[in-house]
């Protein structure tokens, strides 16, 4: 258990509004990642953190934003949230010391935007 | 650049029948690869990798993959499946001094009674 939740864990919104989803990790990982989960797509790759305040984008990016001020917290934000970016959302991290090649993963945020 | 291929969209098996789920891959540097499981409303579980060594894998829940370089392949077998296998399968691939894995579309593995 890497030791990853996220919230919340479903949300309905509507479009042209803002939402953001947490994900929090207890074990001190510095490598903490953002995908969506689409049919016929698999995993995407949003925006990535190596670090507090270290973050860069995936290849996804466009219409998101994150934030990392802490370690064990990494912010993913719609500033204006549009029906294409319904999807299930899943936090990773990198495994630590001897498992760094290792992603795991969080349970998964289900967003709809009407 | 590297890419994922899963060959199939679904995989429809009976019980305690073997199965395979194919996977690809394209990469210019040497790789590690990765199986992961996802059973309904819950997030991804590794099932098994390889890094290096033995080209035979074995991972949980009777699953084993096997790497073979000049093929380029990381298939999945499990000799006798249950229905409760079940699931969506993601193959993946990191390298070149890159954590972040490349995904495949997934396969999804359907057992039937």
């Amino acid at each position: 258990d890497a030791g990853i939740t996220q919230s919340p864990r479903h949300k309905v919104t509507e479009t042209g509004t803002p939402v953001t989803l947490r994900c929090h990790q207890t074990e001190n990982h510095r490598y903490m990642y953002w995908y969506r989960q689409d049919p016929g797509h698999g995993l995407r790759l949003i925006h990535y953190s190596y670090g507090v305040k270290d973050t860069d984008k995936g290849e996804v990016s466009d219409g998101y934003s994150v934030s990392r001020s802490k370690t064990e917290d990494f912010l993913l934000t719609l500033e204006s949230a549009t029906s294409s970016q319904t999807s299930v959302y899943f936090c990773a991290i990198t495994g630590s010391r001897g498992d760094t090649d290792t992603q795991y993963f969080g349970p998964g945020t289900r967003l709809t935007v009407l | 650049a590297q890419s994922v291929t899963q060959l199939d969209s679904q995989v429809p098996v009976f019980e305690e029948a073997p199965v395979e789920l194919r996977c690809n891959y394209s990469s210019s540097v040497s790789v590690y690869l990765f199986w992961y499981v996802q059973y309904p409303n819950q997030g991804l579980q590794l099932l098994l990798k390889y890094l290096s060594g033995s080209t035979l894998v074995k991972g949980i829940n009777g699953f084993e993959a096997e790497f073979n370089k000049s093929q380029t392949s990381f298939h999945l077998r499990k000799p006798s499946v249950h229905i409760s296998d079940t699931a969506e399968y993601f193959c993946a691939v990191s390298g070149g001094g890159s954590y972040i894995p490349t995904f495949g579309r997934g396969t999804s593995l359907i057992v039937h009674p």
